[in-house]
């Protein structure tokens, strides 16, 4: 079955990094995601990183994978107040006929403190 | 910008009301989603579309009745909803085996 797991909430000072942890259990996974949503906004990509890679770094954003143990974190260096939003940790299948359905994770609630 | 374009933003509806929800995506892109996300949920996948066909509908109740008309355009119809179906409704798209959906803002929907 399918179900990612993330905290809920995680509260940081300005200029700190920040690490948000999530676990998954489908082992088909092709690509683990990380998106961002800001108060009444959709959904942004912020980046991904294929399953058979362990480490993805992205200017401030770091991405790391134990496939072994379905452990995905994303490290945000120098923490500012414009990140804090809900981060949401997502799986991918490829649908049968077409399409990528991702799994999505409750998200993570970040506050970033002066 | 996303590109990803929903109206209307919030919506109130009744129980007997029928209403519906469009999506416009203009990034020539071929498939597209509906999500629902509820308060401390996960967010939960509708309707998969590819080339305006319908490829994966994750055990939705028959009160939600998608359409696709065309690639662009993704609908949401909605008639005898329930209280607990008031949720952010979200739109995506996406290339066919692109690893990125871009999402549009959302509709709010409250069911009194």
């Amino acid at each position: 079955g399918e179900d990612v797991e993330q905290s809920l909430f995680l509260s940081v000072r300005e200029g700190d990094s920040s690490v948000i942890n999530c676990t998954y259990t489908d082992s088909s996974s092709t690509y683990l995601y990380w998106y961002k949503q800001e108060p009444g906004a959709g959904l942004q990509l912020l980046t991904y990183i294929f399953s058979n890679m362990d480490m993805k770094q992205d200017q401030r954003l770091t991405v790391l994978l134990n496939k072994k143990d379905k452990h995905l974190s994303l490290r945000i260096a120098d923490t500012q107040t414009g990140d804090s939003a809900i981060y949401f940790c997502a799986e991918s299948i490829t649908v049968a006929g077409g399409g990528n359905k991702l799994t999505f994770g409750t998200g993570t609630q970040l506050k970033v403190e002066l | 910008e996303t590109g990803v374009t929903q109206t209307p933003r919030h919506l109130v509806m009744g129980m007997t009301n029928k209403k519906s929800l469009k999506c416009e995506q203009h990034l020539g892109h071929n498939a597209m989603y509906w999500y629902k996300q509820s308060a401390k949920k996960p967010l939960e996948l509708m309707f998969v579309y590819n080339f305006k066909e319908q490829t994966e509908n994750n055990s939705v109740p028959s009160r939600f009745s998608p359409e696709c008309p065309n690639s662009s355009h993704l609908f949401l119809h909605l008639h005898t909803l329930q209280p607990e179906d008031s949720a952010l409704y979200l739109c995506a798209s996406s290339q066919e085996d692109s690893l990125e959906q871009y999402f549009g803002p959302g509709t709010r929907l409250t069911v009194t």
